[in-house]
């Protein structure tokens, strides 16, 4: 059985500051996904990342996959408030005709004038 | 562009009720799914469907129903609604691909309060 761990759980951070957040899975995969979730609303795609390596930029964000380690990062460089939201990662192991997309539990993120 | 559209917003059932989530979609993708989002456990896939005619179950399908009779529909049944099934319900779409690179769209959710 998949499993998607994500941490922290919880991150409260200054704006300007940087960090990461760290998705960890437990069998191979070389697809993952990153969401972002505001309160109360839908989840929204920020990256798709489909290889060993991968690296894709999104204004302050910065997300990786290393395929090897079974890890994918999120990167903030010098936060803002809006990107307060929570994130999720998603390890995807679909195949034709399957669908087997697990979610890591996600990381509220709280971005501190 | 509607992209995934999930009515009612809210529900409040009784315990032994049924009722039907509605998700409908206008981007013809073949792919379609259901989810739950439950505090601290991020989103578990109920069932899937991967065309029309055809659904499968996901990681917790007890005391849900669905069925998929065309492209853009996927309606989720209750049964008989239990205070377990309190939660957000997402519905979410994609393209189908021969490996599934592509990622969810998500409707706007409905939260479900059983009482």
């Amino acid at each position: 059985e998949l499993k998607v761990e994500q941490n922290p759980l919880f991150l409260s951070m200054q704006e300007g500051k940087n960090y990461t957040i760290y998705c960890n899975y437990s069998t191979t995969s070389d697809r993952l996904y990153w969401y972002r979730q505001d309160p109360g609303k839908s989840l929204e795609s920020l990256f798709v990342l489909l290889s060993n390596g991968a690296v894709k930029q999104e204004g302050r964000l910065m997300a990786s996959l290393d395929t090897k380690a079974r890890l994918s990062t999120l990167h903030i460089t010098a936060a803002v408030h809006d990107l307060s939201a929570t994130y999720f990662c998603a390890v995807d192991r679909s195949n034709f005709g399957n669908e087997k997309l697990t979610f890591g539990t996600g990381t509220r993120l709280t971005i501190i004038p | 562009n509607a992209g995934v559209t999930q009515t009612p917003k809210f529900q409040v059932l009784k315990t032994g009720q049924s009722m039907t989530l509605q998700c409908a979609q206008d981007m013809n993708h073949e792919y379609m799914s259901w989810y739950r989002q439950d505090p601290g456990m991020g989103l578990r896939l109920i069932h899937y469907s991967v065309g029309a005619g055809i659904t499968d179950q996901g990681e917790v399908p007890n005391g849900y129903n669905v069925s998929r009779s065309t492209t853009e529909d996927f309606p989720l049944r209750l049964l008989s609604a239990a205070p377990s099934q309190t939660s957000v319900y997402f519905c979410a779409s994609r393209s189908r691909t021969g490996t599934g690179s592509s990622p969810l769209h998500f409707g706007n959710g409905t939260r479900l309060t059983v009482t």
